[in-house]
């Protein structure tokens, strides 16, 4: 597809549960974001890939919270025995270059993960 | 700590009359600024870079200043039309050394016929 895509759109799992979430980057993107939003909040940065490389993983909030981008290409991001806390909308974005050029990022529709 | 600050209160305009938001940033020295436009249930869409050494960045009905002094960026966009209507988020480096951003909460713009 032409666009960043994300699924599930909408998951709902029971605290505790583990949940896995994928992101589809735009073909050829280098640079891969996931972020969290909360309600009535700007997106929070969570981690950051080049290529495979995880190379900035300074926002994730737990050691429950696992990214990774084997390939290169298409991205996990994985959360273990989920809490309330963790509801919010989980999006992913993907930009053409690597390192600290200036650049737009592509954003995803988001997951939005309920924790019962 | 760095913090970003854009109007909380959604700003209600009417159809044709130029929309201003703002964007202040405290204990930052961004080399760049992003406007995003969010709409319900959407990921943010890229509208504008502006770098720390312009001014001024223009397109079509929309256009960006920087001022480093003030510490703040404004986003006007000109003969609004309902469509104008969602949330606008401001988005500057992170200075990590890497693209990564740092939003803010973002301004809701209502623009009624």
């Amino acid at each position: 597809g032409a666009g960043v895509s994300q699924s599930p759109r909408y998951k709902v799992a029971k605290r505790g549960q583990d949940v896995a979430l994928r992101c589809d980057p735009i073909s050829g993107h280098v640079s891969l974001f996931w972020y969290q939003q909360a309600l009535g909040q700007g997106p929070e940065f969570l981690t950051y890939f080049q290529n495979e490389a995880q190379l900035d993983k300074s926002g994730l909030p737990s050691d429950r919270f696992f990214a990774e981008r084997p390939e290169g290409s298409v991205s996990t991001l994985k959360i273990q025995r989920t809490q309330q806390e963790d509801s919010a909308v989980y999006l992913c974005a993907s930009s053409l270059a690597g390192g600290s050029s200036n650049q737009p990022q592509h954003f995803g529709d988001g997951t939005r993960l309920s924790i019962l | 700590s760095q913090k970003i600050e854009q109007n909380s209160e959604a700003l209600n305009i009417q159809e044709g009359k130029t929309a201003t938001l703002t964007c202040n940033y405290t204990n930052y020295s961004p080399a760049y600024l992003q406007w995003y436009r969010q709409d319900p249930g959407r990921g943010p869409v890229f509208l504008l870079l502006i770098r720390e050494n312009e001014k001024e960045k223009r397109k079509e009905r929309l256009k960006v200043t920087f001022d480093t002094t003030l510490k703040q960026s404004l986003f006007h966009i000109t003969a609004s039309q309902p469509a104008d209507s969602a949330t606008y988020l401001c988005a500057l480096d992170g200075n990590s050394g890497y693209s990564t951003l740092t939003f803010g909460k973002g301004t809701m713009l209502l623009v009624s016929p």
